[in-house]
C-alpha cells in the first residue's frame, strides 16, 4: 500500500507570511497533483508534476517534485486570506497500467491565513 | 457547464435505507473514479471505470456498495442499508487518459441519521 504523508496537518498564519507543506513517502509516483479545496466543495486541480526535479510555479504558489519522485512540496509566498483552505497532494503509483490512474491521497493541510 | 456534474449535492437519510448517487464526467473523459472522503481526511479511492468496465474496486467498498457505468458514460453509486459510518462526501473524479489529470466533481455528501 502507497502512503502519502503530509505535514503539517494544520497551518494558521498571518497575511504576508511565507509557508510550505510537505508530501512524503517511501514509494515512488509516477505523477504527483496539488489539489485545493474548499469546504462542502470537491478537490480543485492547481498542478501536476511528472519529472523529478521538476519545479512550477503558478503566481505566488511553488511546487517542487523530489528527484526519486518520492516526496514534493508546496510553497507560498506572501500568503493572502484567500489562499484559505484545504491543499492536498495526491499521487499515481508507479505501477504501470495497473495503477489505473487511481490517486493516492495525503491526509491535507488545513491552511488558514489572518488579514 | 462542462465540468464534472454530480447529483444529489447533499443527502440526508435514515439508516437501513438505501441511497444512489449519479455522476455525470467530462463528455470526452473514459476512465471514471469515485472516491470517499470523512471530515478531516483526504479523499480515499473507492473505484474505477474505463469506459463501462469496472477494472478496481478498493476492500472499501463492502458488499453494500455497488457502482455502474453503463453506458460508459454517467455513473451511479448505490449504498444499500445505510450505516451511520456510511455518512462522508462521495466524490466522482474523470480523466481523459492514464496518468493525466482527474478532474473532481463538486461531491455528495451524504448523513445518515
Amino acid at each position: 500500500t502507497q502512503l502519502l504523508e503530509q505535514s503539517p496537518q494544520f497551518l494558521s498564519i498571518q497575511e504576508g507570511e511565507n509557508l510550505t507543506v510537505y508530501c512524503n513517502s517511501s514509494s515512488v509516483f509516477s505523477s504527483l497533483q496539488w489539489y485545493r479545496q474548499e469546504p462542502g466543495e470537491g478537490p480543485v486541480l492547481l498542478v501536476t508534476v511528472v519529472t523529478g526535479g521538476e519545479v512550477k510555479k503558478l503566481k505566488r504558489l511553488t511546487f517542487q517534485f523530489g528527484d526519486a519522485r518520492k516526496d514534493s512540496s508546496l510553497h507560498i509566498t506572501a500568503a493572502q486570506p484567500g489562499d484559505t483552505g484545504l491543499y492536498l497532494c495526491a499521487g499515481i503509483a508507479n505501477a504501470g497500467g495497473t495503477s489505473y490512474g487511481k490517486l493516492t491521497f495525503g491526509q491535507g493541510t488545513i491552511l488558514t491565513v489572518h488579514p | 457547464d462542462t465540468g464534472v456534474s454530480q447529483n444529489p449535492r447533499h443527502k440526508i437519510t435514515k439508516r437501513g435505507q438505501n441511497v444512489t448517487f449519479r455522476c455525470d464526467p467530462i463528455s470526452e473523459h473514459n476512465r471514471l473514479y469515485w472516491y470517499r472522503q470523512t471530515l478531516g481526511q483526504g479523499p480515499e479511492f473507492l473505484t474505477y471505470f474505463q469506459n463501462e468496465a469496472q477494472l478496481e474496486k478498493s476492500r472499501l467498498l463492502s458488499d453494500r456498495f455497488s457502482a455502474e457505468r453503463p453506458k460508459g458514460s454517467f455513473s451511479t453509486l448505490e449504498i444499500q442499508r445505510t450505516e451511520q459510518g456510511d455518512s462522508a462526501m462521495y466524490l466522482c473524479a474523470s480523466s481523459f487518459r492514464l496518468n493525466t489529470e482527474a478532474f473532481f466533481g463538486q461531491g455528495t455528501r451524504l448523513t445518515v441519521v
